[in-house]
């Protein structure tokens, strides 16, 4: 069982819909933190969350950290072929810098 | 280019075999971490360095051990390979030990056991 539960696993759209992908825990996190993975590359991060309730707006996505800090939501308006990848959420737990990623949403957009 | 290298980008090798797998953080970067991703996975934490003592350790097998050099760069080695432990190896790194850290990855090492 992972720490961080993403779901769904898979999502294909078409472009222009709009998508979520969640992470959740039962545990709380200091801070998380969502990736976006492509195809033979490395994780680039997007955004890091750190406050309960908190919510970030970078262009057409929108990322919420939970208020009790157990979960994370990413929102993309109006989605493009440019945003098929895999995002992964990650979390650091309290008293410790160790990133804990979850097991990734992979996301197709057909245009 | 997240100005993490890792090195070799491929390596095919038998079972029971031994590999070294080697990352430089971007500069001024004091923490490494490895990670291990299999096929449709998401990332398994392996092990942390901070200015080359270790840090933190994850799910790490026995088999498979790492350090940090005094210039910093890294070196994850999988010894007695097994076919399971094909994956995909991604070193990152972050500037020091902050509270949060911000972790810029490698492009990762493609380890195939046959």
């Amino acid at each position: 069982t992972q720490l961080l539960e993403q779901s769904p696993q898979f999502l294909s759209i078409q472009e222009g819909e709009n998508l979520t992908v969640y992470c959740n825990s039962s545990s709380v996190f200091s801070s998380l933190q969502w990736y976006r993975q492509e195809p033979g590359e490395g994780p680039v991060l997007l955004v890091t969350v750190v406050t309960g309730g908190e919510v970030k707006k970078l262009k057409r996505l929108t990322f919420q950290f939970g208020d009790a800090r157990k979960d994370s939501s990413l929102h993309i308006t109006a989605a493009q072929p440019g945003d098929t990848g895999l995002y992964l959420c990650a979390g650091v737990k309290a008293a410790g810098n160790k990133l804990t990623f979850g097991g990734g949403t992979r996301v197709l957009v057909k245009p | 280019d997240s100005g993490v290298t890792q090195t070799p980008k491929h390596l095919i090798t038998a079972t029971g075999q031994r590999v070294t797998l080697r990352c430089s953080p971007r500069s001024g970067d004091l923490s490494v971490y490895w990670y291990q991703q299999s096929l449709d996975q998401g990332l398994q934490f392996l092990i942390q360095y901070y200015n080359g003592e270790e840090r933190a350790k994850g799910n790490i097998l026995e088999r498979f051990s790492a350090q940090q050099f005094p210039d910093l760069h890294s070196e994850l080695n999988l010894s007695s390979l097994e076919l399971g432990d094909s994956a995909l190896y991604f070193c990152a790194s972050s500037e020091g030990d902050r509270e949060v850290p911000e972790a810029f990855f490698g492009q990762g090492t493609r380890l195939t056991v046959v």
